[in-house]
């Protein structure tokens, strides 16, 4: 099966700051990204996905890259803003309608 | 509409109950899933149901049974639960079951078993 892993599991930025989180997967496979926001005590919400095919894919204030011959993925947030404070987890696709959720990784932006 | 919605949002029950799980979707997706989330930690899945067939079972205990009515409602019939069996129940739903269709999810159940 798919293998997913996130770092880190803890990240506190400023204000203003950026945020970048890391993802590696192990099946040669997948072939979807998602990562999903999840805030407390709140759904997971969809905020970006990438497929393969595609090397780097950006909404507004977000960026995720892939690059598949290394099975790496990354989240990137610019001027992060309190409202980014949630845990965010990365998802790699395998088998057929299969997620494997990265551990997830607690922002904290601090004012 | 695009939204999953499920019901109840919070349900305690003891050992020995028998509970339903309620979820509703109705953005004509065809695929509908089951995970489970323990705190702290990812969604975990549990059942995928495809056109109303369930195609994935994640090797899920006997007492979480599911049930596809049709293309909109999934339910998770829940009997003799243990205790470790307490945690958020989300529902998701998708276009075909495939693995590039993005899944949205419901707002969950938070279920306590006493």
């Amino acid at each position: 099966g798919e293998n997913v892993e996130q770092h880190p599991s803890t990240l506190s930025v400023q204000e203003g700051d950026s945020a970048v989180i890391k993802c590696t997967y192990s099946d040669s496979a997948s072939n979807y990204f998602p990562w999903y926001k999840q805030e407390l005590g709140k759904r997971p919400q969809l905020i970006i996905d990438i497929r393969s095919n595609v090397g780097e894919k950006k909404d507004q204030r977000i960026a995720v890259t892939l690059n598949k011959t290394a099975k790496h993925f990354s989240l990137h947030i610019t001027e992060t803003q309190p409202e980014d404070s949630a845990v965010y987890f990365c998802a790699a696709s395998y088998s057929w309608g299969k997620l494997q959720f990265g551990a997830g990784t607690q922002v904290v932006v601090t004012p | 509409d695009t939204e999953v919605t499920q019901t109840p949002k919070h349900l305690v029950m003891g050992m020995t109950n028998k509970k339903s799980l309620k979820c509703e979707q109705h953005m004509g997706h065809r695929a509908m899933y089951w995970y489970k989330q323990k705190a702290k930690k990812p969604p975990e899945l549990m059942f995928v149901y495809s056109y109303e067939k369930l195609s994935i079972n994640e090797s899920v205990p006997s007492r979480f049974s599911p049930e596809c009515p049709n293309s909109s409602l999934l339910n998770l019939h829940l009997h003799a639960l243990q205790p470790e069996d307490s945690a958020l129940y989300l529902c998701a739903s998708s276009q075909p079951a495939g693995a590039s269709y993005e899944q949205y999810f419901g707002p969950g159940t938070r279920l306590t078993v006493t």
